[in-house]
């Protein structure tokens, strides 16, 4: 159960767009179409954004975007804005019916 | 509207046992797979353990396998943690969540804090 790989920090500035990547194995990321992404602001509990690799949740900005090829996952948000300053989770269902998060990637609105 | 309500944390020794409960409610609880995940100061996420509906299913990652059991009471809605020979390295907030089998948690609740120190 090895944590998925993301990159430990992006940045960009207002009205931009970036992108986070998520990279696991055949085995968790690769093998389904179970990848879901967090936001989490400090001091607050984590918030869905993208649910089943690319499926937005009621209430979720169409600025945010889900991918996936191969073992590599991506969140893409468009049109920065001030509030997407956060730190962001990928997760994936695994081969043994588990989960498994990435360390983290802390997004600097600029 | 969905309510997730963790409790139980406190400071326990190195060795010591715990359980942690979540109290749900604004959804049909016996519905839904129930996920425990935790966050160690200034880290990141990490899945603990879910449960099926209907408690025939629990799944734990490496780091609590044998020492920690995820259970649900369908008729009270809530969701358990009970946390046995317990480590520093469990030192961490955590959340109950609401979900599915394949993940997308759409509910936390706010956590609950264990801190294991001697």
């Amino acid at each position: 159960q090895s944590a998925l790989t993301q990159p430990a920090s992006v940045s960009g500035s207002p009205g931009q767009s970036i992108t986070i990547s998520c990279t696991g194995t055949s085995s968790d990321v690769g093998g389904y179409n179970y990848v879901s992404w967090y936001q989490q602001h400090p001091g607050k509990a984590p918030k869905l954004m993208i649910y089943d690799v690319s499926n937005r949740p009621s209430g979720v900005s169409n600025r945010f975007s889900g991918s996936k090829s191969g073992n590599t996952a991506s969140l893409t948000i468009s049109g920065l804005q001030a509030e997407d300053e956060a730190d962001y989770y990928c997760s994936s269902y695994t081969s043994s019916s588990t989960a498994v998060f990435g360390g983290g990637t802390k997004l600097t609105v600029l | 509207e969905v309510q997730l309500v963790e409790s139980g944390g406190v400071v326990v020794q190195p060795g010591g046992s715990l359980r942690l409960s979540c109290a749900a409610s604004g959804f049909t609880f016996d519905d839904y797979t129930m996920h425990w995940v935790r966050q160690a100061p200034g880290k990141g996420l990490e899945w603990v353990s879910l449960i099926s509906w209907d408690g025939g299913s629990t799944y734990y990652a490496d780091s609590v396998k044998g020492r920690f059991t995820i259970s649900r009471d369908n008729s009270k809605n809530s969701l358990y943690l009970q946390m046995n020979s317990l480590r520093t390295e469990d030192t961490a907030l955590y959340y109950c969540a609401k979900g599915s089998p394949y993940g997308g948690n759409t509910d936390w609740g706010q956590g609950t804090l264990v801190t294991v120190s001697s």
